[in-house]
């Protein structure tokens, strides 16, 4: 099954409205890292969070590694904000690689 | 902040020819990695190379494909022969070290087999 679920699937907010989204993990986690899929395609990568909490503008990513779980939350949602939001996470015990969840779609509308 | 690039961005060509895409990774970066997303679907891991040499493949990583960084250069996948379901985007990535390190991706390049 998924080693990784991503929730919401999709969410549409307005413009203005915080986002709260979920990746959860099914086995143990070395670290892992919140991404942002542009529209057409590319990545940027938001956070590297392997524990705890981190700030980075409007965004804030929180991992609890012993309940296997990280949030993105997303405060006064833009309209530029609108694309996939992905998390993955570097397993414990096997090589370096990083396992995707499915990733959230947001839209932001004005 | 870093940066990693990959050429050419889109690609078409006609199944059964060869094809290599380039990855120009991170500077100091010593771990390499090639991910596959067909439109619409997940990111895939298909394989981790350091030293020289392969780490990990997953079974998406085909006979038909390899990966080599000659002397420092590209790190570059190759399929050949190429097949219809070869079609995707192709990101490249690179980190520092292995665990407990960021990694940076590329653009992509979207491989169209015709």
């Amino acid at each position: 099954g998924q080693q990784v679920q991503q929730s919401p699937a999709s969410l549409v907010l307005q413009e203005g409205e915080n986002a709260e989204l979920q990746c959860n993990f099914s086995t143990s986690l070395n670290s892992m890292q919140w991404f942002y899929q542009r529209p057409g395609g590319s990545l940027v990568s938001l956070f590297y969070n392997p524990s705890g909490t981190k700030h980075s503008g409007r965004l804030t990513s929180t991992t609890v590694i012993k309940e296997r779980r990280s949030s993105l939350h997303i405060s006064s949602s833009q309209t530029t904000d609108s694309g996939t939001y992905l998390c993955a996470f570097l397993n414990q015990g096997g090589s370096a690689k990083l396992i995707f969840g499915e990733g959230t779609k947001l839209t932001v509308s004005s | 902040g870093p940066k990693v690039l990959q050429i050419p961005s889109h690609q078409i060509i006609d199944m059964g020819q060869m094809v290599t895409l380039n990855c120009d990774p991170v500077s100091n970066h010593l771990y390499f990695y090639w991910y596959k997303q067909i439109l619409g679907q997940q990111m895939e891991f298909l394989v981790n190379f350091y030293n020289g040499k392969v780490m990990e493949k997953s079974k998406l990583f085909k006979d038909q494909f390899s990966v080599e960084r000659p002397d420092g250069s590209y790190f570059t996948l190759k399929i050949q022969p190429t097949a219809l379901e070869d079609s995707a985007v192709y990101f490249c990535a690179s980190s520092l070290g292995g665990y407990q390190n960021t990694l940076y991706f590329g653009a992509g390049t979207r491989l169209s087999v015709l």
